[in-house]
């Protein structure tokens, strides 16, 4: 059964640096989308991306978030310039349409020191 | 701005018991309503979508229902087995994103 796939599963990294998250969403999929969860907390939007474009995006995705789909098959957000409070687990999904089932990834936890 | 709850916040109950989560949202406007199991560290498993026009899904011991004018969805588990032991989360579906609940916590105990 196809599913999204997530890399790395973790990944520590310290204040000001950049990080890079990846996603390869299922393949016939045209609709991905990034969540995250901070410990203990809800599932947020992040942002969501459709044609190469960003559809919508959440408060939380400021300037120092952004998404790119650099090829065929990865879909990847990176963030710039990390906080402390971006320690969360990051959630890739993806649809075939704008209406049905979402798939998400396993995720990726980040821990900003 | 849509709101999501779900009652209750966690649940322990003993292996055979059928049971019922709840999830209320503010806002009837949505597309659909996705329930999914969420285990410790792990991510998100689909377990039932349900679109605004339907009033339930059915999957093995899984029913889920809608009711979207009062805001209100069910998923109903039932003879519940320890592996059932998970977190729930209801997220509904405006245009494009989810708008996820803050989940009940299942323990199911033999």
């Amino acid at each position: 059964e196809p599913e999204v796939t997530q890399t790395p599963s973790h990944q520590v990294t310290q204040m000001g640096q950049e990080v890079i998250l990846r996603c390869v969403p299922i393949s016939n999929h045209l609709y991905f989308y990034w969540y995250r969860q901070i410990l203990g907390q809800k599932v947020e939007f992040l942002v969501s991306f459709y044609n190469n474009e960003i559809s919508e995006k959440s408060e939380i995705f400021d300037d120092q978030f952004s998404v790119e789909r650099p090829d065929g098959s990865n879909f990847t957000l990176k963030i710039r310039s990390t906080k402390l409070e971006d320690s969360a687990m990051y959630f890739c999904a993806s649809g075939g349409t704008d209406q049905e089932t979402q798939y998400f990834g396993p995720g990726t936890r980040l821990l900003v020191l | 701005k849509q709101e999501v709850t779900q009652i209750p916040a966690a649940l322990s109950v003993p292996e055979g018991e059928n049971l019922v989560l709840n999830c209320s949202f503010t806002d009837s406007a949505i597309y659909n309503l996705q329930w999914f199991r969420q285990d410790p560290g792990k991510g998100l498993t689909s377990l039932l979508l349900i679109q605004s026009s339907q009033r339930e899904q059915t999957s093995g011991r899984l029913n889920a229902s809608l009711d979207k004018s009062s805001g209100r969805s069910t998923l109903y588990i039932a003879a519940s087995q320890p592996g059932d032991s998970a977190t729930y989360l209801c997220a509904v579906r405006p245009p494009d994103k989810l708008i996820f609940g803050t989940g009940t916590r299942l323990q199911v105990f033999p």
